[in-house]
Formats: structure tokens, C-alpha cells, sequence
């Protein structure tokens, strides 16, 4: 009963490297999104996808690019980090897709990171 | 004007009080509201859906206020287990988002 599963969990990166976090989901959902949560901001979208091999922009891309070529896996990719990405990432899947109806999001358990 | 806007308190009160949360959603064509549970640095947690005027469940009811465009979250009888961050959501199919309010801190204090 694994749900959504996020990692790594914790990493540290010196500016300028790059990494890649793991979303992997076994409830065969559709939708897949990946956020980023700063005090005081709430957690923000960076890139989302409908289905396997589909991807789109959130409301904070820059800097990021993602890859669904699984339906149960997405990844987020840092091609080189900035100290301005230090956050905690969390990625959320669904069955349905905002506004209509259940569209209950499934998180995983976040990722620290810190680039300095 | 965000899409999505909470008090973000902190809200301290004793165990057994009554405290409710705001939060004003600005798409008057939202049609389903959430709140979300999130303790300190783990990932949010789904706590009551809206669809309608509201939903009860337990200690915890979710009223919609739709002319006003807001959704109250009220929790009745504190527990020392309900300190947490409370999110508010509002999903759009336009944009396929998922819109997240700041939260809402408490503390229940023994």
C-alpha cells in the first residue's frame, strides 16, 4: 500500500549541479503534479501531467523540467541548481482532475533540498 | 487578488475550545473546496471535501459560503492532536490546478 512514494528524501547541492527527484505512484492515477513549499507562500506548482508521456508548466517552471514516460513515474530535474530552489518539493498525484469532482490529491512525503 | 487567501494565525487554544478558520477563494466558478492537514514538515493530508453548503464529519465541519465566496473550517472540542497546518484548496479545471491558501496555523494548548 505504497501510494506515492518521493525520493530522495533529504539532499544538499553546491549552485550549479544538477539532480533529479523521483515520483513514483502505484494507484494508476492520470494526473501528476509537483509543488514547492516556502514559508508564507503555500505550496506552488512547478510542472504537472495529464497522462504518460505528457507535460505541462505550472505557476513557477523556470528552472526545472520534468519527464513522464511512465504513467506511475514522474521526475523533476534540476539542471543546475540555484540557492533560490531551497525548498521542500512535494509531488501529488490523482485520479481525477481539478474541478470535477473527487479530485483527491495523494502526496508523498516531500523532499528537503538545499542548494548552496 | 490571490486565488486562494487564509489567516494565517497562529490560532493558540486551550483543548476542548471551538476555533474556526476562513478562507476566500476569488473563481466564483469554483465548484469543490478542500481543506488539507499538514504537520510540521510532513506532506498535507486530505481532512473534508466541499461540494455543497458544507460537510460534517466528527468534531470537524466545512461550510461553503458561496455569495461570499468563502469556506470555514470549524473544529469543536480542540485535541492536543489537532495542532497542525491547515491548508485550503480549490481545484480549477482551467489551468488543471490545484490552488493552495498559506495555511492556517494551531496550536492546541494543554
Amino acid at each position: 500500500n505504497a501510494g506515492v512514494t518521493q525520493t530522495p528524501k533529504f539532499r544538499v547541492l553546491k549552485t550549479g549541479q544538477s539532480m533529479t527527484l523521483l515520483c513514483a505512484q502505484d494507484m494508476n492515477h492520470e494526473y501528476m503534479y509537483w509543488y514547492r513549499q516556502d514559508p508564507g507562500m503555500g505550496l506552488r506548482l512547478i510542472h504537472y501531467s495529464v497522462g504518460e508521456g505528457t507535460t505541462a508548466k505550472g505557476e513557477v517552471p523556470d528552472g526545472y523540467n520534468v519527464s513522464r514516460l511512465k504513467k506511475q513515474n514522474f521526475l523533476l530535474g534540476l539542471e543546475s541548481a540555484a540557492p533560490s530552489q531551497t525548498s521542500v518539493y512535494f509531488c501529488a498525484s490523482s485520479y481525477r482532475p481539478p474541478g470535477q469532482g473527487n479530485e483527491k490529491l495523494f502526496f508523498g512525503s516531500g523532499t528537503q533540498l538545499s542548494v548552496l | 487578488r490571490k486565488e486562494v487567501e487564509q489567516d494565517p494565525g497562529p490560532f493558540n487554544v486551550p483543548e476542548g475550545a471551538t476555533v474556526a478558520f476562513n478562507c476566500t477563494y476569488s473563481n466564483s466558478a469554483s465548484q469543490s473546496f478542500f481543506w488539507y492537514r499538514q504537520d510540521c514538515r510532513k506532506e498535507p493530508k486530505l481532512l473534508m471535501s466541499v461540494y455543497s453548503s458544507g460537510n460534517e464529519d466528527g468534531r470537524f465541519t466545512a461550510q461553503l459560503n458561496r455569495a461570499s465566496q468563502y469556506i470555514s473550517l470549524l473544529i469543536r472540542d480542540s485535541k492536543l492532536s489537532d495542532s497542525a497546518t491547515y491548508l485550503c484548496v480549490v481545484p480549477r479545471l482551467r489551468g488543471n490546478q490545484f490552488y493552495f491558501g498559506t495555511g492556517t496555523s494551531l496550536t492546541v494548548i494543554p
